[in-house]
């Protein structure tokens, strides 16, 4: 089974600080892990994916999260904020297509505010 | 390329009534699915086709179908609708690969709301 557990549900930064957003995971298959963004009233958009390839994942934006196996964390990260950053975040596990399906499993999301 | 469209973008009806949900993938995508976003329940999985075939099914009643057509795209129906049924409906489409490099791409949904 897979779950996805996003802490904290609302973070404030101001701009140009550092944004760290918390996602842990739990799967019993190796996991592809995903961060998300979404903009009032429109779908989702993929910052970055994780796929075994690299523990450290850039994204678009500025964006890149760390695989930690050992802390089964996968942790989104910007060096400094936007005030165009300001959404809300979803990180979500997938077994893929070959080992089990898109049956994405999302986390409750954490909405980004930038304050001026 | 065109991205992911969904159709209608919204839509009104009331309880007990049924709807249909379209979605076009991108081109050469053969894998959708779909998704229910509410604020109560988050983002929850419906349904997975691949090759017009149902691959994984979510925890949700039978009220609720799909169907995928021979040109990938694909529809899903929600039957005797309930108040509760009032959702944005994402659909996704990927072209799989076996070197993982798997990724979805979302449309902007169908915000469904049931009077």
């Amino acid at each position: 089974a897979q779950s996805v557990t996003q802490l904290g549900s609302h973070v404030s930064v101001s701009e140009g600080a550092l944004v760290l957003l918390r996602c842990n995971y739990s799967s019993s298959v190796p996991p592809y892990l995903f961060w998300y963004v979404q903009y009032p009233n429109q779908g989702l958009q993929l910052l970055l994916k994780y796929t075994s390839a690299a523990t450290l994942v850039k994204g678009i934006n500025g964006f890149e999260a760390e695989f930690k196996k050992s802390e089964t964390s996968f942790h989104l990260t910007k060096p400094s904020a936007h005030m165009s950053d300001a959404a809300e975040y979803f990180c979500a596990v997938s077994a893929g297509f070959y080992t089990g399906g898109f049956k994405t499993i999302f986390g409750a999301g954490t909405r980004l505010f930038v304050k001026a | 390329k065109a991205g992911v469209t969904q159709t209608p973008r919204y839509l009104i009806k009331t309880r007990g009534q049924q709807v249909t949900l379209s979605c076009s993938p991108i081109s050469g995508h053969r894998s959708v699915s779909w998704y229910q976003q509410t604020p109560g329940q988050g983002l929850q999985f419906l349904f997975e086709y691949f090759s017009e075939t149902q691959r994984n099914k979510g925890n949700f009643p039978g009220r609720f179908s799909g169907r995928q057509f021979s040109n990938s795209r694909s529809e899903m129906n929600v039957s005797t609708l309930e108040l509760g049924d009032s959702a944005l409906y994402l659909c996704a489409s990927s072209f799989p690969t076996r070197s993982g490099t798997d990724t979805q791409y979302f449309g902007p949904g169908t915000r469904l709301t049931v009077l």
